[in-house]
């Protein structure tokens, strides 16, 4: 157990629907990422925050949104979703920007 | 070209074999990462490393900066060791992950 949990483990949707993903990181982790891995892409860097700010940017579409609340919980908001957004959404999370990362479970995300 | 090379890209070893798994990069970096991805998905995080050597158990990681390359050795392997291992660089701010190296460890 890496201590990150995310929720939910398993989602199902339909296209044109909108779906928020939840990570809770390690106590006293200030770092979160989010990362997509689909079947052709492999794993890809989404968005970053530390303390509650955006720090890097990645291949983030527009339809997609985070954010990290005050108590370092983050949030990822996917809408009008396509089948091709169909993925394993990783969040990860650190003591500081360029520590070493731990990584929740995932979220299966299928849509269909 | 990929910024993360991995190869082999699929590899089957008996029990007890020495395993390499390479991994090259054409970027900057300040850290490498190895990554170890189960069947059910949950991916763990192995080493960190900027140079030299790190060992685990059975797993050692070594990276050489000059030549921007590093490799995963895992020592008498066993079929629990069955996994899909990821490079990682972190450059900006962000890591680079290469396509994964299927490793299959049969008795």
């Amino acid at each position: 157990d890496s201590g990150v949990t995310q929720t939910p483990k398993h989602l199902i949707t339909a296209t044109g629907q909108r779906v928020t993903l939840r990570c809770s990181p390690r106590s006293g982790d200030l770092s979160v990422y989010w990362y997509q891995q689909s079947l052709d892409q492999g794993l890809q860097f989404l968005i970053q925050y530390y303390n509650g700010e955006e720090r890097a940017k990645g291949n983030i579409l527009e339809r997609f949104s985070a954010q990290q609340f005050p108590d370092l919980h983050s949030e990822l908001n996917l809408s009008s979703l396509e089948l091709g957004d169909s993925a394993l959404y990783f969040c990860a999370s650190s003591v500081m920007v360029n520590t070493e990362a731990f990584f929740g479970q995932g979220t299966r995300l299928t849509v269909v | 070209k990929n910024e993360v090379e991995q190869s082999p890209q699929n590899l089957t070893a008996q029990e007890g074999e020495f395993i390499t798994i390479n991994c090259s990069y054409s970027v900057g970096i300040s850290a490498l990462h190895w990554l170890q991805q189960h069947p059910g998905g949950g991916i763990v995080s192995l080493f960190m490393l900027s140079s030299g050597k790190k060992k685990h158990g059975r797993l050692i990681a070594t990276i050489n900066i000059q030549e921007k390359h590093s490799s995963l050795h895992i020592t008498a392997s066993h079929p629990r060791d069955s996994a899909v291992y990821i490079c990682a660089v972190r450059g900006a701010q962000k890591l680079v992950f290469g396509q994964g190296t299927r490793l299959t460890i049969n008795p």
